[in-house]
């Protein structure tokens, strides 16, 4: 069936570090790809999406590209924040049976020391 | 725009009790999805509505786990009786539509089962 696979984590980093986050999948025909971002006492909120092959999404200075050949959508940012400091999941969707499936990794805690 | 809202935020039972989670959609959102998120771990789907609908129920432990969605408006998810791996946050999200990308998560519940 569909997976995702995270690099795991936690992972700290300093203010200003390059952020750099992996996930792979595993489905069969083409995905919509997204990482979702779960911020301390929140839920889940969409940061980025890509629906089709060398798609880049991107969104507060992170991005990804949907990368079909190696099965990859890796978040980067060039300069992370203290307010980056969050949980972040990558998924999948596909639509099946007339509704549409979101599929998560296990997600990166990630923490952004001053 | 208000967001999802779920209650309780925390839960404490003993195995055996029984326990209901209540969520709010965002106004005017047709689909609703109950998720359940164990520690370390994705979300996993457990139920998707439609309006007041079933579209996907598959993930569901029907032998203790129930939902409903009265009005197409208001869910609530219960477990009876609880088991201890059944401790995890339990997250709702609601979208506009069945076939769209952005799903709208509240802050979930967090159900500890001793």
């Amino acid at each position: 069936g569909d997976s995702v696979t995270q690099m795991e984590g936690p992972v700290t980093l300093s203010e200003e570090a390059f952020l750099t986050i992996n996930c792979t999948y595993t489905a069969t025909g083409y995905p919509s790809l997204f990482w979702y971002v779960q911020y301390p006492g929140e839920g889940l909120q969409l940061l980025l999406k890509a629906t089709k092959a060398d798609d880049k999404g991107s969104n507060k200075g992170f991005e990804a590209t949907y990368r079909k050949e190696t099965t990859s959508f890796h978040l980067e940012k060039g300069s992370v924040q203290v307010s980056d400091s969050a949980v972040y999941f990558c998924a999948l969707s596909r639509t099946q049976g007339g509704s549409e499936k979101l599929v998560f990794g296990k997600g990166m805690k990630l923490t952004v020391n001053p | 725009e208000a967001g999802v809202a779920q209650s309780p935020r925390y839960k404490i039972i003993e195995k055996r009790q029984s326990v209901a989670f209540w969520c709010n959609p965002i106004s005017g959102h047709a689909t609703l999805y109950w998720y359940q998120q164990i520690l370390g771990q994705g979300p996993k789907l457990l139920i998707q509505f439609q309006n007041n609908g079933v579209v996907d129920d598959s993930q569901l432990p029907k032998d203790r786990f129930s939902a409903e969605r009265l009005k197409g408006v208001d869910s609530t998810l219960k477990i009876q009786p609880a088991k201890l791996e059944d401790s995890a946050v339990y997250l709702c999200a609601s979208s506009l539509a069945r076939l769209t990308y952005e799903q709208y998560f509240g802050p979930g519940t967090r159900l500890t089962v001793t």
